[in-house]
């Protein structure tokens, strides 16, 4: 079965700097797809950027950065210029290239932002 | 209504009365999504249903949980005898199809309390 391991259960940051927040998956397929997701105190899910495995170039969305590492099965989020609204919960996410788009989820990191 | 919708917001019942938490996705949209997250957790799978096919309900905790859509746009799910441990945030998503390139939009949740 397929996990994703978030270490980091709280991260807190300075504004305007860069943070990173770590994730780790185990799966035997060789083609999935990866996910970071922004949950605000709204409850609201929101994809803040994905990453398909086949894909050596790491995604970009800008301020939002990851570090896709196969062999590793590590996929971090960097986050530059850390603002205030970026405060949430965040989670990684799975999703094997089959049918159905079920997605496993991480326990989540709860970032903080300091002003 | 551009984005997904849930209703009650939130639900306080009494252990072992039955619940029915309603979700309306996106118009246009054939996949949607049930997801439990429990507290300080990480979201849990349950179900998910595709255009007129047969859903997958290999994330359904127990045969006390079942969803039906009706018309391939509005969910409803019913968990019956509740328990204590069902406490949770009940999240649906929707999305264009079930293929991974589809990105997946959450509502903003059913908060669900067994007293």
């Amino acid at each position: 079965a397929q996990t994703v391991t978030q270490s980091q259960p709280e991260m807190s940051v300075q504004e305007a700097e860069t943070v990173t927040l770590s994730c780790t998956y185990d799966t035997s397929e060789s083609d999935y797809y990866l996910f970071w997701y922004k949950q605000p105190p709204s409850r609201q899910m929101i994809l803040v950027i994905r990453q398909e495995a086949y894909k050596q170039q790491n995604a970009t969305e800008n301020r939002f950065s990851v570090n896709f590492q196969k062999a590793a099965k590590s996929f971090s989020l960097k986050i530059s210029d850390s603002q205030l609204g970026d405060a949430a919960m965040y989670f990684c996410a799975y999703s094997p290239m089959e049918y159905g788009n079920k997605l496993v989820f991480g326990a989540g990191t709860i970032l903080r932002v300091k002003s | 209504g551009a984005g997904v919708s849930q209703s009650p917001s939130n639900k306080v019942t009494e252990k072992g009365k039955d619940v029915e938490l309603r979700c309306d996705p996106i118009s246009g949209h054939t996949a949607l999504y049930w997801y439990r997250q429990s507290l300080g957790q990480g979201l849990e799978f349950l179900i998910y249903f595709q255009g007129n096919s047969a859903p997958d309900k290999s994330g359904l905790p127990s045969d006390r949980f079942s969803a039906e859509r009706t018309g391939g746009s509005v969910s409803t799910l019913t968990i019956q005898r509740t328990q204590q441990e069902d406490s949770a945030v009940y999240l649906c998503a929707s999305s264009l199809t079930s293929a991974l390139y589809n990105e997946q939009f959450f509502g903003p949740g059913t908060r669900l309390t067994v007293l």
